[in-house]
């Protein structure tokens, strides 16, 4: 089947734009996870999304913000762009609710670069 | 969450056994070893975890102390391809966690393996 799919996967924006990221989980996944890695503070949580809420956030400012749709299909948004935002944004799908099999599987990423 | 422990870098040789170590002394009762890999550029990959037995799958095996204090994942013919950042992280696993808690995967500095050739 087929993997967790992140669009675009390479992106380069301006200071002050925004921006939104699409991620695609596993098809019966139901939750959605996103992170962000950089150099300097590694792989950071910022948001998990189940049956389109917002289940748990990580200490990111309001700038970065997510939603899921009700095919799980999960879009992250982050506004008013800055030179520290350029990171690699992972997401992970998982099936999210009781099981044993609830281990996440990561995209390949989108990699955002603000100049 | 425990804070685990990693040595930043490690080298194995191609078609050796890579021993990767990981100090978790304050784990608790309820909570799992579990380890990714993350292959540059690319998401993170789910390798294995475990509670206290050991593992084996067909990527790799988890060995646990018995006070479950450390654990080692071990590569049993290292290749090429596993040359990547190694996580270890303890946490509670998600289906005993109730609604609402927090679910996600807190990343350490993991350990660089370097498989050469």
């Amino acid at each position: 089947k087929a993997g967790v799919t992140q669009t675009p996967r390479y992106l380069i924006k301006t200071r002050g734009q925004q921006v939104t990221l699409s991620c695609s989980p596993i098809s019966g996944h139901r939750s959605v996870s996103w992170y962000q890695q950089t150099p300097g503070q590694g792989l950071q949580f910022l948001f998990e999304y189940f049956s389109e809420t917002q289940r748990n956030k990580g200490n990111f400012p309001g700038r970065f913000s997510g939603r899921q749709f009700s095919n799980s299909r999960s879009e992250m948004n982050v506004s008013t762009l800055e030179l520290g935002d350029s990171a690699l944004y992972l997401c992970a799908s998982s099936l999210g609710k009781g099981g044993l099999n609830t281990e996440a599987f990561f995209g390949q990423g989108t990699r955002l670069t603000v100049v | 969450d425990a804070k685990t422990t990693q040595p930043t870098s490690m080298d194995c040789a191609e078609g050796r056994a890579a021993n990767l170590p990981c100090n978790h002394s304050t784990i608790s009762g309820n909570e799992y070893v579990y380890w990714y890999r993350q292959i540059h550029s690319q998401g993170p990959q789910y390798i294995i975890h475990g509670l206290k037995n050991n593992e084996t799958n067909e990527m790799a095996s988890l060995i646990i102390t018995e006070d479950r204090k450390s654990s080692t994942l071990i590569l049993p013919h290292a290749t090429l391809r596993d040359t990547a950042v190694y996580y270890c992280i303890v946490r509670v696993p998600p289906h005993l966690i109730s609604s609402g808690s927090a679910r996600q995967l807190t990343f350490g500095s993991g350990t660089q393996l370097t498989v050469l050739p």
